[in-house]
């Protein structure tokens, strides 16, 4: 298994123009989210779903759209980049919790490092 | 609301020196804890977590107990590596919250030298 892909690693974009952050997982979890990285910030959630067709906002959503049309893929759009969002963004899946088994352990991929000019 | 407080940073130590790195925690309900750990240039990778009050976590020789009496889960290691140089952070995650996603702590930075 792969396990959680993040492309591309590094990024530079100028202020007003768009792209999608790819990610993807080979696990089959139902669960996916994206974080952003700040320094002296930990990771705050953006945005997440619990399963196709299914999102919701986190701590800090705007300027961030989030579509799930598959279990495997969950990209993430910034529709109009401004400075402040630089950062480093991290996808992340998990199984959703059971019963049995309610605290699944989220799995991160290796994060995109976005520069906003 | 629900948030978690670790010791700034950055650490350093000499390799083989004992390790504590201070969590706190504030949530309503009882929340699993975590300790992440993010290599440089990498993601974060689970190191050790705790579901519920005197649960004690243990990963590669790390360890951290939930205290629910002070609201803390504090990680410590007997003898560091210079391996172990990484950011640590602490997370939490309250049952039914943003349905279950994490919240973490501002990370420590730790830096073992030879």
């Amino acid at each position: 298994n792969a396990g959680v892909t993040q492309t591309p690693k590094f990024q530079v974009l100028k202020t007003g123009q768009s792209m999608t952050l790819q990610c993807a997982q080979d696990m089959n979890h139902e669960y996916m989210s994206w974080y952003r990285q700040d320094p002296g910030m930990g990771l705050r959630l953006i945005h997440y779903s619990v399963g196709a067709g299914i999102t919701d906002q986190g701590e800090v959503p705007n300027g961030y759209n989030v579509s799930r049309s598959t279990t495997e893929d969950f990209p993430l759009r910034l529709l109009s980049a401004a400075p402040s969002q630089t950062s480093v963004y991290f996808c992340a899946s998990r199984q959703a919790p059971t019963g049995w088994v309610p605290h699944n352990e989220q799995f991160f991929g290796p994060g995109t490092r976005l520069t906003v000019l | 609301g629900n948030s978690v407080t670790q010791m700034e940073g950055p650490v350093t130590l000499s390799e083989e020196a004992f390790l504590t790195i201070n969590c706190t925690y504030t949530a309503t309900g009882y929340p699993s804890l975590f300790w992440y750990v993010q290599y440089p240039g990498e993601g974060l990778q689970l190191l050790l977590k705790a579901t519920k009050a005197d649960d004690k976590g243990s990963n590669k020789g790390f360890e951290a107990t939930y205290r629910k009496e002070t609201t803390s889960f504090h990680l410590e290691k007997g003898s560091v590596q210079v391996s172990d140089s990484a950011v640590y952070f602490c997370a939490l995650r309250r049952p039914g919250g943003s349905q279950g996603n994490l919240i973490f702590g501002k990370g420590t930075k730790l830096s073992v030298k030879p």
